[in-house]
């Protein structure tokens, strides 16, 4: 079944403690993003993949650091979770850039203490 | 700054109603326009519009575009339960590399 699955679903964990959220498509897309949900704010992109080894900066990176080694896979690094942080994360890809429509993972909710 | 504003921010209506939902927005250099819809969790694709006045249709739910007043709408007939959820709308614009902008999102409600 053509997924993207993200990891984990729900954390709970405290302020400095380095985290890293998990994404993985098995649809060979080219291009991967994350978001953050916020009420009120609707969804903000962090960072996107236009493929191996290409990320670039969304309209809310700063706290975020990702990784695109590999076609299938690219994690969201907090290296010092912070409480503004917490928030609803969302994964997607699609097969080449925005002129295909994204599939979004299920989503990691993450509360920063 | 590019601004995707979506209205009503939420709608209660009972089943068979015909909704509407607006998204208007400001881009600089605009490509396209999406809806999705977002139940409980993922948000899933509905319609990705880039030319004005082509209505898109997918059973009850279509969708058109107006690039000169620079809004889309979302008509959904014949409402169902199964249609409550969040309506997100997002564009993307040439400029912004190949980011989406995405509104506050619309939550609709059909009551049985």
């Amino acid at each position: 079944e053509a997924q993207v699955t993200q990891n984990p679903r729900y954390l709970i964990t405290v302020t400095g403690k380095k985290l890293t959220v998990t994404c993985s498509q098995n649809m060979n897309h080219e291009y991967m993003s994350w978001y953050r949900q916020d009420p009120g704010l609707g969804l903000r992109q962090i960072y996107y993949s236009m493929n191996v080894e290409v990320t670039d900066k969304g309209d809310v990176p700063e706290g975020y650091k990702v990784s695109r080694k590999e076609k299938r896979n690219f994690p969201l690094i907090l290296e010092s979770p912070s409480p503004n942080q917490t928030s609803l994360y969302f994964c997607a890809s699609s097969y080449r850039g925005l002129n295909y429509p994204q599939h979004f993972g299920d989503g990691t909710r993450l509360s920063i203490l | 700054e590019d601004k995707v504003v979506q209205s009503p921010l939420s709608l209660v209506v009972h089943e068979g109603d015909t909704v509407t939902l607006n998204c208007s927005y400001e881009v600089t250099n605009f490509r396209s326009l999406l809806w999705y819809k977002q139940e409980k969790k993922a948000p899933t694709f509905l319609f990705m519009l880039t030319s004005s006045g082509i209505e898109k249709k997918s059973g009850r739910l279509s969708s058109i575009l107006d690039k000169k007043e620079l809004f889309s709408i979302l008509n959904i007939t014949a409402t169902q339960t199964g249609d409550s959820a969040v309506y997100l709308c997002a564009v993307e614009a040439r400029d912004a590399g190949n980011m989406l902008t995405f509104g506050g999102g619309t939550r609709l409600m059909v009551k049985p």
